[in-house]
């Protein structure tokens, strides 16, 4: 079975300094990797996903998230982060390979933003 | 516009009821999700369906049922044998084919009194 760590449950930074939010997942074969962002008491909204080719994937609201297979990794990242931003985090992989589709989630990682 | 309904918003249920949360989506999607959010747990899986009149647990079904009677509505019930049903239920769907994305409502807060 899949299954996803993040291992940051809280991160702060300052406005305008970039944002690396790690993610790691345990899956044997090619995974369907995907980062969602929660506003509190909303639902989740995609930022990016990643299914093949190239392993850097952009998303929209500037983020963008890189697959490296070697480390079982896909990172979120932002150059420049707003206050807009602050919200939580999710990490999500899906099987290709099993009939079940849902997708397993990290935990979560709960983004803060200084002025 | 396209997209999914949960209702109600807040619930609140006594305890030895049962209660119900609506699901309704116009995406024409053939997949459908209900996840349990927790904090600091993020989302558990509590049941799924791929088509129209079958559905299949997920890692948390115990004390909560579904059906798919329709392409667009998967009701949850959270029944008496939920022991701590107090959460943030997430409804979600997808098009149904493998690692398409899955989109989400906007939650149900339940909450036990």
């Amino acid at each position: 079975a899949q299954s996803v760590t993040q291992p940051d449950i809280h991160i702060t930074v300052s406005e305008g300094a970039s944002l690396e939010l790690r993610c790691n997942y345990s899956y044997g074969a090619t995974p369907y990797l995907f980062w969602y962002v929660q506003s509190p008491g909303q639902g989740l909204q995609l930022l990016l996903k990643y299914f093949s080719g190239d392993t850097l994937v952009q998303g929209i609201k500037g983020f963008e998230a890189e697959f490296k297979r070697s480390q079982s990794s896909f990172n979120l990242r932002k150059p420049s982060v707003h206050w807009s931003d602050a919200a939580e985090y999710f990490c999500a992989v899906g099987a290709a390979d099993t009939g079940r589709r849902a997708l397993t989630f990290g935990s979560g990682t709960r983004l803060q933003v200084q002025p | 516009d396209g997209g999914i309904t949960q209702s109600p918003k807040y619930l609140f249920r006594k305890e030895g009821q049962n209660v119900t949360l609506s699901c309704e989506q116009n995406l024409n999607h053939d997949a459908m999700y209900w996840y349990r959010q927790d904090p600091g747990q993020g989302l558990r899986l509590i049941y799924y369906s791929q088509i129209v009149n079958d559905f299949q647990k997920g890692d948390i079904a115990e004390g909560y049922s579904v059906s798919r009677e329709k392409k667009e509505s998967f009701p949850l019930t959270v029944t008496s044998a939920q022991k701590n049903p107090t959460a943030f239920y997430l409804c979600a769907s997808s098009s149904g084919a493998s690692g398409n994305t899955i989109y989400f409502g906007e939650g149900s807060w339940l909450t036990v009194v």
